[in-house]
């Protein structure tokens, strides 16, 4: 357990409804990362925040995609209209605000499935 | 963010040394080499990092060459607990995101 938690665990949706997943990173940590995991792969970038600010986006996080982190603590991952494609595993990730080099403690994921 | 390849597979035997060996040959000169491993259906664990010298912590060694082109990641004495997809990536210091390529598969055998 590395102190980055997620809910849910699995999310069984079906096709064209919306889904949003919650990221509660380790609380002295000012960064918040998501990633996208689909089988046999690595997880992909998503979007990243500093404290409440967004800083960087992927190409991948389409305008159905939108991610929060309202008081610089959570973060919530919202998808509208999912898409069968949209099945993968969610991971969440926190960091300590270092200038030289910062470690990611992941979350378990969310694992969703479009059905 | 330069690439990195690693062999998608190896084995080892329980109790002996893993050696797992990550090209980087276009790394550059303020990027940090990670190595996470992600155990199946678990989110990736960090394990160690390096920039040039040789690195060693609880979980492992860091190996990088004198050309910073490639590394490896040593287990000393696997467990079983150890098999794991292991991911080799870069990044710059001040950079925020990690690029996985598809890792090594290490599979360590009783």
């Amino acid at each position: 357990d590395t102190g980055v938690s997620q809910d849910p665990r699995h999310k069984i949706t079906k096709r064209g409804q919306n889904v949003t997943f919650r990221c509660d990173p380790i609380s002295e940590h000012n960064r918040l990362y998501w990633y996208r995991q689909t089988l046999g792969q690595g997880p992909e970038f998503l979007t990243y925040f500093q404290n409440e600010a967004q800083l960087e986006k992927s190409r991948l996080l389409s305008d159905r995609f939108s991610a929060e982190r309202p008081k610089g603590s959570f973060s919530t991952l919202e998808i509208q209209h999912t898409e069968q494609g949209d099945s993968a595993m969610y991971l969440c990730a926190s960091s300590p605000d270092r200038v030289i080099y910062n470690e990611q403690f992941f979350g378990p994921g969310t694992r969703l499935t479009v059905l | 963010d330069a690439k990195t390849t690693q062999p998608p597979s190896m084995d080892c035997a329980e109790g002996r040394a893993a050696n797992l060996p990550c090209n980087h040959s276009t790394i550059s000169g303020n990027e940090y080499v990670y190595w996470y491993r992600q155990i199946h259906s678990q989110g990736p664990q960090y394990i160690i990092h390096g920039l040039k010298n040789n690195e060693t912590n609880e979980m492992a060694s860091l190996i990088i060459t004198e050309d910073r082109k490639s590394s490896t990641l040593i287990l000393p004495h696997a467990t079983l607990r150890d098999t794991a997809v292991y991911y080799c990536t870069v990044k710059e210091t001040s950079g925020s995101r990690l690029t996985f390529g598809e890792g090594t598969q290490l599979t360590v055998n009783p």
